[in-house]
């Protein structure tokens, strides 16, 4: 079945730029929606179909998609981005909703 | 605004049943995928499956195939996912999930999550 691989960790100051990648092969032919999980609560779609974002969203929050990588980057980091952020696809093959392993952003 | 609203957290013993509801209000029920995940302690999220009410026909994940079964009620525009002969390893929060017309979709709206916790 398809695999998607995310950093366990990144780690970024708050104003800084934050990169989280998802790798999957030939992920560029899917399309890639982020989700956003903040520590007890229900994950929130923050980027859906590669590059867009839900209304109420910030714009700090943008992502790309090419090759076999997939990135949500998020600029000018705040406290309250701190949370674990999934990417997800659809796997064809064995017709399955597929969400990579989660990366833990903490802002220093 | 869509509101997606799950029934509360579950004690169970090992070998006994949970059914989870997830009502759905204020957007499309029938014709959308209510999906349902699951995530144990402290681990990732993991689709286990999802249904079209307006079709009827349910899609699991393989890995729940044959122990999960996933229902929708069109009259209330409420989903179901009924676990049965419950384990130990099955402790986790279930969430569902409102998608698109297609399974390829995002989750747009998510539910609030439900704790079922299985121990003798």
């Amino acid at each position: 079945s398809y695999v998607l691989t995310q950093p366990p960790s990144v780690s970024v100051a708050p104003g800084q730029t934050a990169t989280i990648t998802c790798g999957g092969n030939n992920i560029g032919s899917k399309s890639v929606h982020w989700n956003q999980q903040r520590p007890g609560q229900a994950p929130v779609l923050v980027v859906y179909d590669d590059t867009k974002r839900p209304s109420g969203i910030p714009e700090r929050f943008s992502a790309s998609n090419s090759g076999n990588t997939a990135t949500l980057t998020i600029s000018r980091v705040e406290a309250g981005d701190e949370a674990d952020y999934y990417c997800q696809v659809w796997d064809d093959i064995v017709h399955s909703v597929v969400f990579g392993g989660g990366t833990k952003l903490t802002v220093l | 605004q869509v509101q997606v609203v799950q029934s509360g957290a579950e004690v169970k013993k090992p070998g006994s049943s949970v059914k989870v509801s997830c009502k759905v209000s204020g957007g499309i029920f029938s014709g959308y995928v209510i999906n349902w995940v699951r995530q144990a302690p402290g681990q990732g999220l993991e689709w286990m499956g999802g249904i079209i009410p307006m079709f009827g026909t349910p899609k699991y994940a393989q890995k729940f195939q044959g122990t999960i079964t996933i229902t929708a009620d069109e009259s209330s525009s409420t989903a179901y996912m009924e676990v049965s002969t419950l384990r130990v390893e099955d402790t986790a929060v279930y969430y569902c999930g409102r998608g698109g017309v297609d399974y390829s979709d995002e989750f747009d709206f998510w539910g609030q999550g439900t704790l079922v916790s299985v121990s003798s």
